[in-house]
Protein backbone atom coordinates (compact mmCIF):
# COMPACT_ATOMS: atom_id res chain seq x y z
CA UNK A 1 0.00 0.00 0.00
CA UNK A 2 1.24 3.32 -0.99
CA UNK A 3 2.46 5.30 2.14
CA UNK A 4 3.81 8.80 2.97
CA UNK A 5 4.55 9.04 6.75
CA UNK A 6 6.35 12.35 8.81
CA UNK A 7 8.12 12.52 11.64
CA UNK A 8 8.18 13.90 13.87
CA UNK A 9 4.30 15.49 14.35
CA UNK A 10 5.38 17.96 16.29
CA UNK A 11 8.73 20.03 16.85
CA UNK A 12 9.85 23.05 19.06
CA UNK A 13 12.27 24.85 18.35
CA UNK A 14 13.61 28.28 19.98
CA UNK A 15 13.86 30.81 17.54
CA UNK A 16 17.97 30.22 15.34
CA UNK A 17 17.30 26.83 15.93
CA UNK A 18 18.33 24.58 13.12
CA UNK A 19 16.42 21.03 12.30
CA UNK A 20 14.98 19.17 10.04
CA UNK A 21 11.80 17.57 9.10
CA UNK A 22 11.38 14.08 7.69
CA UNK A 23 9.33 12.82 5.09
CA UNK A 24 9.30 8.69 4.21
CA UNK A 25 7.42 7.48 1.73
CA UNK A 26 6.54 3.62 0.22
CA UNK A 27 5.62 4.47 -3.27
CA UNK A 28 6.14 2.42 -6.29
CA UNK A 29 6.90 4.63 -9.49
CA UNK A 30 7.11 7.44 -7.53
CA UNK A 31 6.79 10.65 -9.96
CA UNK A 32 7.30 13.63 -7.78
CA UNK A 33 7.51 14.88 -4.17
CA UNK A 34 6.08 18.06 -2.86
CA UNK A 35 6.04 20.60 0.42
CA UNK A 36 3.31 22.09 1.37
CA UNK A 37 2.96 24.70 4.38
CA UNK A 38 -0.38 25.06 5.82
CA UNK A 39 -1.36 27.74 8.03
CA UNK A 40 -3.82 27.48 10.99
CA UNK A 41 -7.47 27.95 9.33
CA UNK A 42 -6.09 28.22 6.00
CA UNK A 43 -5.62 25.66 2.91
CA UNK A 44 -2.12 23.95 2.43
CA UNK A 45 0.69 26.21 -0.06
CA UNK A 46 2.70 24.99 -2.44
CA UNK A 47 6.48 25.25 -1.38
CA UNK A 48 8.51 22.88 -3.29
CA UNK A 49 8.67 19.97 -6.15
CA UNK A 50 11.66 17.69 -6.15
CA UNK A 51 11.14 14.72 -9.16
CA UNK A 52 14.59 12.94 -8.81
CA UNK A 53 16.71 11.37 -6.03
CA UNK A 54 19.65 13.82 -5.22
CA UNK A 55 17.78 17.06 -5.61
CA UNK A 56 17.94 19.91 -3.52
CA UNK A 57 15.90 23.26 -3.78
CA UNK A 58 16.25 26.06 -1.29
CA UNK A 59 14.04 28.84 -0.56
CA UNK A 60 14.72 31.32 2.19
CA UNK A 61 15.29 29.38 5.15
CA UNK A 62 13.73 26.15 3.92
CA UNK A 63 15.98 23.39 2.05
CA UNK A 64 14.41 20.38 0.51
CA UNK A 65 15.98 17.20 -0.21
CA UNK A 66 15.44 14.04 -1.55
CA UNK A 67 16.83 10.32 -1.83
CA UNK A 68 15.11 7.29 -3.35
CA UNK A 69 13.19 6.61 0.10
CA UNK A 70 12.62 10.23 1.86
CA UNK A 71 12.74 13.54 1.73
CA UNK A 72 13.92 15.82 5.00
CA UNK A 73 13.03 19.42 5.07
CA UNK A 74 15.93 21.70 6.37
CA UNK A 75 15.14 24.59 8.45
CA UNK A 76 17.97 27.26 8.98
CA UNK A 77 18.16 29.61 11.69
CA UNK A 78 13.81 29.70 11.65
CA UNK A 79 12.28 32.33 13.02
CA UNK A 80 8.69 32.61 14.56
CA UNK A 81 6.72 33.37 11.43
CA UNK A 82 8.04 29.51 10.17
CA UNK A 83 5.99 28.25 12.88
CA UNK A 84 3.24 25.92 10.85
CA UNK A 85 2.12 22.65 9.49
CA UNK A 86 4.76 21.03 6.91
CA UNK A 87 2.45 18.74 5.03
CA UNK A 88 4.60 16.16 2.29
CA UNK A 89 2.75 14.50 -0.72
CA UNK A 90 3.49 12.46 -3.60
CA UNK A 91 2.47 11.48 -7.24
CA UNK A 92 2.66 7.88 -8.78
CA UNK A 93 1.67 9.31 -12.33
CA UNK A 94 1.29 12.91 -13.31
CA UNK A 95 -2.36 13.07 -13.21
CA UNK A 96 -2.37 15.50 -10.20
CA UNK A 97 -3.26 12.31 -7.44
CA UNK A 98 -0.99 13.47 -4.46
CA UNK A 99 -0.93 11.42 -1.66
CA UNK A 100 -0.47 13.45 1.53
CA UNK A 101 1.35 13.36 4.85
CA UNK A 102 -0.16 13.62 8.15
CA UNK A 103 2.03 16.43 8.41
CA UNK A 104 4.55 18.48 11.14
CA UNK A 105 3.62 20.90 12.99
CA UNK A 106 6.60 23.39 14.17
CA UNK A 107 6.19 26.11 16.76
CA UNK A 108 9.17 28.03 16.73
CA UNK A 109 9.59 30.27 19.67
CA UNK A 110 11.22 33.97 20.01
CA UNK B 1 -5.92 31.51 -0.96
CA UNK B 2 -6.39 34.16 -3.40
CA UNK B 3 -7.13 32.17 -5.98
CA UNK B 4 -9.91 30.26 -4.87
CA UNK B 5 -13.27 31.32 -2.92
CA UNK B 6 -14.81 28.40 -1.15
CA UNK B 7 -18.02 29.45 0.80
CA UNK B 8 -19.26 28.98 3.00
CA UNK B 9 -16.68 29.24 5.30
CA UNK B 10 -18.64 27.22 8.55
CA UNK B 11 -21.65 25.02 8.34
CA UNK B 12 -23.18 23.73 11.26
CA UNK B 13 -26.09 21.06 10.15
CA UNK B 14 -27.74 17.82 11.79
CA UNK B 15 -27.41 15.01 10.52
CA UNK B 16 -29.57 14.27 7.62
CA UNK B 17 -29.84 17.32 6.17
CA UNK B 18 -28.03 17.98 3.10
CA UNK B 19 -25.13 20.10 2.36
CA UNK B 20 -23.91 21.87 -0.31
CA UNK B 21 -20.05 23.30 -0.60
CA UNK B 22 -19.04 25.73 -2.91
CA UNK B 23 -16.00 26.65 -5.01
CA UNK B 24 -15.29 29.85 -7.06
CA UNK B 25 -12.15 29.80 -8.84
CA UNK B 26 -11.15 33.27 -9.75
CA UNK B 27 -7.97 32.80 -11.84
CA UNK B 28 -8.16 30.60 -15.16
CA UNK B 29 -7.39 26.56 -14.18
CA UNK B 30 -7.05 23.62 -15.94
CA UNK B 31 -8.04 21.33 -12.65
CA UNK B 32 -10.28 21.87 -10.10
CA UNK B 33 -10.02 18.96 -6.89
CA UNK B 34 -11.77 18.61 -4.04
CA UNK B 35 -9.67 17.26 -0.40
CA UNK B 36 -11.24 16.52 2.50
CA UNK B 37 -9.27 17.10 6.01
CA UNK B 38 -9.63 15.27 9.18
CA UNK B 39 -7.11 14.69 12.11
CA UNK B 40 -7.39 10.72 11.82
CA UNK B 41 -7.09 10.57 8.14
CA UNK B 42 -5.59 13.52 6.84
CA UNK B 43 -5.36 15.77 3.68
CA UNK B 44 -7.42 13.13 1.20
CA UNK B 45 -8.09 14.11 -2.23
CA UNK B 46 -11.98 13.51 -2.72
CA UNK B 47 -12.56 13.80 -6.23
CA UNK B 48 -10.92 16.15 -9.48
CA UNK B 49 -12.23 17.60 -12.80
CA UNK B 50 -10.21 18.56 -16.27
CA UNK B 51 -11.82 21.18 -17.86
CA UNK B 52 -14.90 20.84 -16.29
CA UNK B 53 -14.97 17.12 -16.79
CA UNK B 54 -14.91 14.61 -13.93
CA UNK B 55 -11.40 12.61 -14.32
CA UNK B 56 -11.26 10.66 -11.12
CA UNK B 57 -14.00 10.27 -8.08
CA UNK B 58 -12.55 6.94 -6.57
CA UNK B 59 -11.46 9.14 -3.56
CA UNK B 60 -15.61 10.23 -2.70
CA UNK B 61 -16.60 7.91 0.33
CA UNK B 62 -20.12 6.81 -0.44
CA UNK B 63 -22.67 7.49 -2.86
CA UNK B 64 -24.12 10.40 -0.74
CA UNK B 65 -21.05 12.39 -1.79
CA UNK B 66 -21.43 14.11 -5.13
CA UNK B 67 -19.55 17.01 -6.90
CA UNK B 68 -20.15 19.30 -9.99
CA UNK B 69 -18.38 21.41 -12.70
CA UNK B 70 -21.18 23.26 -14.31
CA UNK B 71 -18.27 25.62 -15.48
CA UNK B 72 -15.34 26.97 -15.38
CA UNK B 73 -15.87 28.99 -12.42
CA UNK B 74 -17.63 26.51 -10.13
CA UNK B 75 -17.65 23.85 -8.57
CA UNK B 76 -20.15 22.38 -5.72
CA UNK B 77 -19.94 19.12 -3.39
CA UNK B 78 -23.17 17.90 -2.22
CA UNK B 79 -23.73 15.78 0.76
CA UNK B 80 -26.93 13.84 0.86
CA UNK B 81 -27.88 12.88 3.60
CA UNK B 82 -25.12 14.15 6.04
CA UNK B 83 -23.60 12.30 8.74
CA UNK B 84 -21.74 12.56 11.73
CA UNK B 85 -18.82 11.22 9.84
CA UNK B 86 -18.66 13.63 7.46
CA UNK B 87 -17.55 16.12 10.00
CA UNK B 88 -13.92 18.03 8.79
CA UNK B 89 -12.85 20.41 6.85
CA UNK B 90 -13.65 20.24 2.58
CA UNK B 91 -10.67 22.39 0.40
CA UNK B 92 -10.95 23.28 -3.44
CA UNK B 93 -7.95 23.69 -5.22
CA UNK B 94 -7.13 24.69 -8.44
CA UNK B 95 -4.07 23.73 -10.90
CA UNK B 96 -2.57 24.43 -14.24
CA UNK B 97 -0.47 23.13 -16.51
CA UNK B 98 1.82 21.54 -14.05
CA UNK B 99 -1.32 19.85 -12.05
CA UNK B 100 0.89 18.90 -8.93
CA UNK B 101 1.19 22.28 -8.22
CA UNK B 102 -2.27 22.79 -6.48
CA UNK B 103 -3.56 26.09 -4.80
CA UNK B 104 -5.96 25.53 -2.12
CA UNK B 105 -9.08 28.08 -0.67
CA UNK B 106 -9.31 28.56 2.92
CA UNK B 107 -11.55 25.36 3.39
CA UNK B 108 -15.14 24.84 4.67
CA UNK B 109 -15.62 23.58 8.17
CA UNK B 110 -18.62 21.00 8.59
CA UNK B 111 -19.77 20.18 11.54
CA UNK B 112 -22.23 17.28 11.33
CA UNK B 113 -24.53 16.83 14.75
Amino acid sequence: EDQVTQSPEALRLQEGESSSLNCSYTVSGLRGLFWYRQDPGKGPEFLFTLYSAGEEKEKERLKATLTKKESFLHITAPKPEDSATYLCAVTKSNTGKLIFGQGTTLQVKP
Amino acid sequence: DAGVIQSPRHEVTEMGQEVTLRCKPISGHDYLFWYRQTMMRGLELLIYFNNNVPIDDSGMPEDRFSAKMPNASFSTLKIQPSEPRDSAVYFCAIADTDKNIQYFGAGTRLSVL
